[in-house]
C-alpha cells in the first residue's frame, strides 16, 4: 500500500523552531516528487514548495521562500518541512503529497496525500 | 505566478442532479490542470489530472474538460458523499497554485 504518514500535531511558541515529517512507504521514494501544502484554519489550499528526492531539486512558492525549508532523508524515505522561527501566522494544517514524474523529470498531479500535521503557534 | 480563479465559490444541488464548476487560469496552462475534492476534516483527494483524465478509483460521474485557460469539472448523478470543497490546481510551472475552492452542499 502506498502511504504518506505525517508526524503528529505540534503546539509551539512564537520564535521557536520546528521540523515536521512525512514518511513514505510502498513505492520508490526517490522517483516521485513531494509537495508541501498549507491550509490555514477555515481557508483554502496553498502550495508551499516541492522537492525531488532523486536529485534534491527544490522549489518554493515566492510566498514561502526564506520562511521554510524543505528537505529529505532518502535513507529513511522521509521528507521534512521546517521553520527556524515560527510566527502565529504559521498556524495551519500542513499536508505532504507525492506526484509522479511526467515528461522529463517534471511533477504531475498530487496523487497520494498524507493525513496532515496541525501546527499551532501561540504564546 | 499563475492565478487560478474558480466559480462559483459555493453552490447547492440535489441528489441525482448535476453541477459544473469552472476554473480559469491567468495565462495558458495547456492541459496541466488537476481537480481535488476535500471533505471536512480530511486530506484532499485527486479526482482529475491533465484536465480530463479520471484518477484510478474515482467514480465515472466525475468528468473534466478544457485546455488553455478555461476548465470545468462536472459531477453527474450527485451522491451524498460528493459534498465538500473542490479545488483546481495547475502544474504548468512552479508555483503550482490552487484555486480558492468551491464549496458544494447537497440539498
Amino acid at each position: 500500500d502506498v502511504q504518506l504518514v505525517q508526524s503528529g500535531a505540534e503546539v509551539k511558541k512564537p520564535g521557536e523552531s520546528l521540523k515536521i515529517s512525512c514518511k513514505s512507504s510502498g513505492y520508490s521514494f526517490s522517483n516521485y516528487w513531494i509537495t508541501w501544502v498549507r491550509q490555514m484554519p477555515g481557508k483554502g489550499l496553498e502550495w508551499v514548495g516541492i522537492i525531488y528526492p532523486g536529485d534534491y531539486d527544490t522549489r518554493y512558492s515566492p510566498s514561502f521562500e526564506g520562511q521554510v525549508t524543505i528537505s529529505v532523508d532518502r535513507s529513511i524515505s522521509t521528507a521534512y518541512l521546517q521553520w527556524s522561527s515560527l510566527k502565529a501566522s504559521d498556524t495551519a494544517m500542513y499536508y505532504c503529497a507525492r506526484s509522479p514524474v511526467i515528461l522529463v523529470l517534471y511533477p504531475g498531479a498530487l496523487d497520494v496525500w498524507g493525513q496532515g500535521t496541525m501546527v499551532t503557534v501561540s504564546s | 505566478d499563475i492565478q487560478m480563479t474558480q466559480s462559483p465559490s459555493s453552490l447547492s444541488a440535489s441528489i441525482g442532479g448535476s453541477v459544473t464548476i469552472t476554473c480559469r487560469a491567468s495565462q495558458s496552462i495547456d492541459s496541466y490542470l488537476n481537480w481535488y475534492q476535500q471533505r471536512p476534516g480530511k486530506a484532499p483527494r485527486l479526482l482529475i489530472f491533465d484536465a480530463s483524465s479520471l484518477q484510478s478509483g474515482v467514480p465515472s460521474r466525475f468528468s473534466g474538460s478544457g485546455s488553455g485557460t478555461d476548465f470545468s469539472l462536472t459531477i453527474n448523478n450527485l451522491q451524498p458523499e460528493d459534498f465538500g470543497t473542490y479545488y483546481c490546481q495547475h502544474n504548468y510551472r512552479t508555483p503550482h497554485t490552487f484555486g480558492q475552492g468551491t464549496k458544494l452542499e447537497i440539498k
